[in-house]
């Protein structure tokens, strides 16, 4: 039983370039999210899923996209990175209430 | 929008101490949760409180949900280095989207 896991763990992108995200979840769980965390400012949501094939803008959505295609992973893409989209990216899922999180993607824009 | 203060950003304190960390907003919240996250991890919950002037206890740890349903407050018995983290609070809206904190950074000195 692995939790959330996220992959990759590190990545480093010029601007302009794209990338994917993913967040995987064995717990079954409905809702998935993805956050960004910057320092000073906590954890803010990107996008977040409240079931397979639906998607939702979060707090801060713009320059990024998502999918869930299947119940157990969300996928988060930049199409093309800006250093302002420097940041640690969590994924977490929950069923309802406790959200349980992914170790985070530490993403550097140069 | 709805944000949520956590006050103090930073907190330095030699073991055994006691400390206080406030979780403000003027929004109402259907609960309030807690989270902890150490370097290079997810956050994990500690606790959700549910009802106005609900307090719960967990070992050294105490927290308390304001009667209007607006506040929460984070309360340390003799801190030890192992409580050394980011506590975050959130906000829990329409049961499943959270609103977090920008986090309060604990580092408790030996």
């Amino acid at each position: 039983n692995a939790g959330v896991t996220q992959t990759p763990k590190f990545r480093v992108l010029k601007t302009g370039q794209s990338m994917t995200l993913l967040c995987a979840q064995d717990m079954n769980h409905e809702y998935m999210y993805w956050y960004r965390q910057d320092p000073g400012m906590g954890l803010r949501l990107i996008h977040y899923s409240v079931g397979e094939g639906t998607t939702a803008k979060g707090e801060v959505p713009d320059g990024y996209n998502v999918s869930r295609l299947k119940k157990q992973n969300f996928l988060l893409g930049l199409e093309s990175a800006a250093p302002s989209q420097t940041s640690v990216y969590f994924c977490a899922s929950s069923r309802a209430g406790e959200q349980f999180f992914g170790p985070g993607t530490r993403l550097t824009v140069l | 929008t709805q944000l949520l203060e956590q006050s103090p950003q930073f907190l330095s304190i030699q073991e055994g101490e006691n400390l206080t960390v406030y979780c403000n907003s003027s929004s109402v919240f259907s609960s309030l949760q807690w989270y902890r996250q150490e370097p290079g991890e997810g956050p994990v919950l500690l606790v959700t409180v549910v009802t106005g002037g609900e307090v719960k206890k967990l070992k050294r740890l105490t927290f308390q949900f304001g009667d209007a349903r607006k506040d929460s407050s984070l309360h340390i018995t003799a801190a030890q280095p192992g409580d050394t983290g980011l506590y975050l609070c959130a906000g829990v809206i329409g049961g499943f989207k959270t609103i977090f904190g920008a986090g309060t950074r604990l580092f408790v000195k030996a």
